[in-house]
């Protein structure tokens, strides 16, 4: 009974490169939340995704952030040209549906860009 | 956008102490949950309440989600080391709106 699954969980990139982070969901869950944890602060929401659509991005930076949720295969969220500001965990979470009240958070991704 | 501030930020206690750490904002939730998180590890659900003035328990935590639904507490009786963690109250008000999170109070529990 995998939960959700993260991986890396640790990634160094160097300024300028691309990041990619993947996640995927519970079994049977369908929905897919990122957020973003900097130290001693809060998760902050980037995206919410179903399969084949983003519902919610209000939270992503407009631009070199990217997440998708494809028909098959895990969630991505991308990062491009990667800044040292960008360095944070990062948690997927899922939920069986929309509204649903518990989310399952993966074990999360350490980004450090140096 | 929705705030929850949660106090105190830190908080370092003796074993068998009984402590509260509380969450509050403006806003009015439909839910509000609280969650336990370990270093590198992703939070934990512990909790949800929906009703105001709800009070649910779970072993030795006892959280109150109050009347108007903007606040909620969380109170630890006999607290143990194992309690020690970041607790992070997060809150939603509606079911389509994405879960805001509050920065967290971080719990030491010494023996």
């Amino acid at each position: 009974n995998a939960g959700v699954m993260q991986n890396p969980r640790h990634l160094v990139r160097r300024r300028g490169q691309e990041a990619r982070l993947r996640c995927s969901p519970m079994k049977g869950h369908s929905h897919v939340y990122w957020y973003r944890q900097l130290p001693e602060e809060g998760l902050k929401f980037m995206v919410y995704l179903q399969k084949e659509n983003i519902i919610d991005e209000s939270g992503m930076p407009k631009e070199r952030f990217s997440a998708e949720f494809p028909k098959e295969g895990p969630s991505i969220l991308r990062i491009q040209q990667v800044v040292r500001g960008d360095s944070a965990a990062y948690f997927c979470a899922s939920s069986p549906g929309q509204g649903r009240e518990k989310l399952f958070f993966g074990s999360g991704t350490q980004l450090s860009v140096l | 956008t929705q705030l929850l501030e949660q106090s105190p930020q830190f908080l370092s206690i003796q074993e068998g102490e009984n402590l509260t750490v509380y969450c509050n904002s403006s806003s009015v939730f439909s839910s509000l949950q609280w969650y336990r998180q370990e270093p590198g590890e992703g939070p934990v659900l512990l909790v949800t309440v929906v009703t105001g003035g709800e009070v649910k328990k779970l072993k030795r935590l006892t959280f109150q989600f109050g009347d108007a639904r903007k606040d909620s507490s969380l109170h630890i009786t006999a607290a143990q080391p194992g309690d020690t963690g970041l607790y992070l109250c997060a809150g939603r008000n509606s079911g389509n709106t994405p879960l805001v999170f509050g920065k967290g109070t971080r719990l030491s529990v010494i023996a």
